[in-house]
């Protein structure tokens, strides 16, 4: 079966500095990789997706993630920390047959001022 | 309104109660999905309907009951429920299920 992995629950940076959250995959054959951000009190929304073509994607807010097969990752980056930034934030895969979406326990980011 | 719209927000209920969870989406899309969220633990997704038929029910109990009466509504009624049923419930909706999903703002449930 396949599963994902967020590493770190907890990711805090300062505002201005690197933002990198991790995800890997399990997976034999390569995934649809999505990345969902929830901010309080809110549903989530999708923030970017890679299904084939160029294994750099871009996103909205200035996230981007690039898909590395041969380390089955998926990590989820932006240059410069914002504080509205702070959210929790999903991976997630689609298996390409059944299209079942299988999710990341999530990271929480924080943003120090 | 646009996208994916909850209702109620939020709930309160006794164990005895029977109450229904209503999702709207007005994208036109083809797939609906009932997601719980519960603290420290990955979304768990609960069922799923395309073109207004249940093609996922998760082993989800009995005390759940999904109706999807046509392609833009999506009901989740609930009876008899347990206190570790407290979760945030979302709703999301697709293109068809091979497409990304969008989610409506959720249900916040507490059972007392």
């Amino acid at each position: 079966a396949q599963s994902v992995t967020q590493l770190g629950s907890h990711v805090s940076v300062s505002e201005g500095a690197l933002v990198l959250l991790r995800c890997n995959y399990s997976s034999s054959v390569p995934p649809y990789l999505f990345w969902y951000v929830q901010y309080p009190n809110q549903g989530l929304q999708l923030l970017l997706k890679y299904t084939t073509g160029a294994t750099l994607v871009k996103g909205i807010n200035g996230f981007e993630a690039e898909f590395k097969k041969s380390e089955t990752s998926f990590h989820l980056t932006k240059p410069s920390a914002h504080m509205s930034d702070a959210a929790e934030y999903f991976c997630a895969v689609s298996d390409r047959s059944n299209y079942q979406l299988i999710w990341g326990a999530g990271t929480k980011l924080i943003i120090k001022p | 309104e646009t996208g994916v719209t909850q209702t109620p927000r939020h709930l309160v209920m006794g164990m005895t109660n029977k109450k229904s969870l209503k999702c709207e989406q007005h994208l036109g899309h083809n797939a609906m999905y009932w997601y719980k969220q519960s603290a420290k633990k990955p979304l768990e997704l609960m069922f799923v309907y395309s073109l207004e038929e249940r093609v996922e029910n998760n082993s989800v109990p009995s005390r759940f009951s999904p109706e999807c009466p046509n392609s833009s509504h999506l009901f989740l009624h609930l009876h008899t429920l347990q206190p570790e049923d407290s979760a945030l419930y979302l709703c999301a909706s697709s293109r068809d299920r091979s497409y990304e999903q969008y989610f409506g703002p959720g249900t916040r449930l507490t059972v007392t």
